[in-house]
């Protein structure tokens, strides 16, 4: 199962919105509604920000949302703030019963 | 609150074998799946495996089926990894991972901080 594709990077200016793409196949994204984000600042553990494509858990702000066309799911960030700079990455179920992650993506408030 | 402390890493030559564990306490271990994540060092996630919340049901990443094993005690709120055969490639951080639900396809959710693994010579 290839990894996910994510933009190795993105960034934006406080109070900006910023969109981190993640794409995948027929195998994966495109047919489960199972796609969930993970926020990780450096030297901690990552966190649940989006699951089910978009639905957030308790406690994660509503300038998190998510959604999905097609092979493609994106995260977006509302409203960005420095406490938002951390990796993000993506991960779907998959046809074969196991789970898939993106390669990640370095979100930097400039 | 939900805590998941994994143990058992450290250094293993290569071909050699580990048993990791996960203490969980702060929710109701049996009717959840669980999940192992890996993060080699300045890398992303990787998926390792998935086991359902009555265990008979247990899925594994292409690069470790084979030569990992995933298991859980109920008993004991902890979830295992046997691995063996190891190699360079399976040094990592391991993270031990509460599902959203009981089935496999319940999304990963909870991480513990991990438990580092390292394979050399």
């Amino acid at each position: 199962q290839s990894a996910l594709t994510q933009p190795p990077s993105v960034s934006g200016s406080p109070g900006q919105s910023v969109t981190i793409s993640c794409t995948g196949t027929s195998s994966d994204v495109g047919p489960y509604n199972r796609v969930s984000w993970y926020q990780q600042p450096p030297g901690t553990a990552p966190k649940l920000m989006i699951y089910e494509v978009s639905y957030r858990p308790s406690g994660v702000p509503d300038r998190f949302s998510g959604s999905k066309s097609g092979n493609t799911a994106s995260l977006t960030i509302s409203g960005l703030q420095a406490e938002d700079e951390a990796d993000y990455y993506c991960s779907s179920y998959t046809s074969t019963s196991t789970w898939v992650f993106g390669g990640g993506t370095k979100v930097t408030v400039l | 609150e939900v805590q998941l402390v994994e143990s058992g890493g450290g250094l293993v030559q290569p071909g050699g074998s580990l048993r990791l564990s996960c203490s969980a306490s702060g929710f109701i271990f049996s009717i959840y799946a669980m999940h192992w994540v890996r993060q080699a060092p300045g890398k992303g996630l990787e998926y390792v495996s998935t086991i359902s919340s009555n265990g008979a049901t247990t899925y594994y990443g292409a690069s470790v089926k084979g030569r990992f094993t995933i298991s859980r005690d109920d008993s004991k709120n902890t979830l295992y990894l046997q691995m063996s055969s190891l190699r360079a490639g399976d040094t990592a951080v391991y993270h031990c991972v509460k599902g959203l639900g009981g089935m496999v396809v319940s999304a990963i959710g909870y991480w513990g901080r991990g438990t580092l693994v390292t394979v050399s010579s």
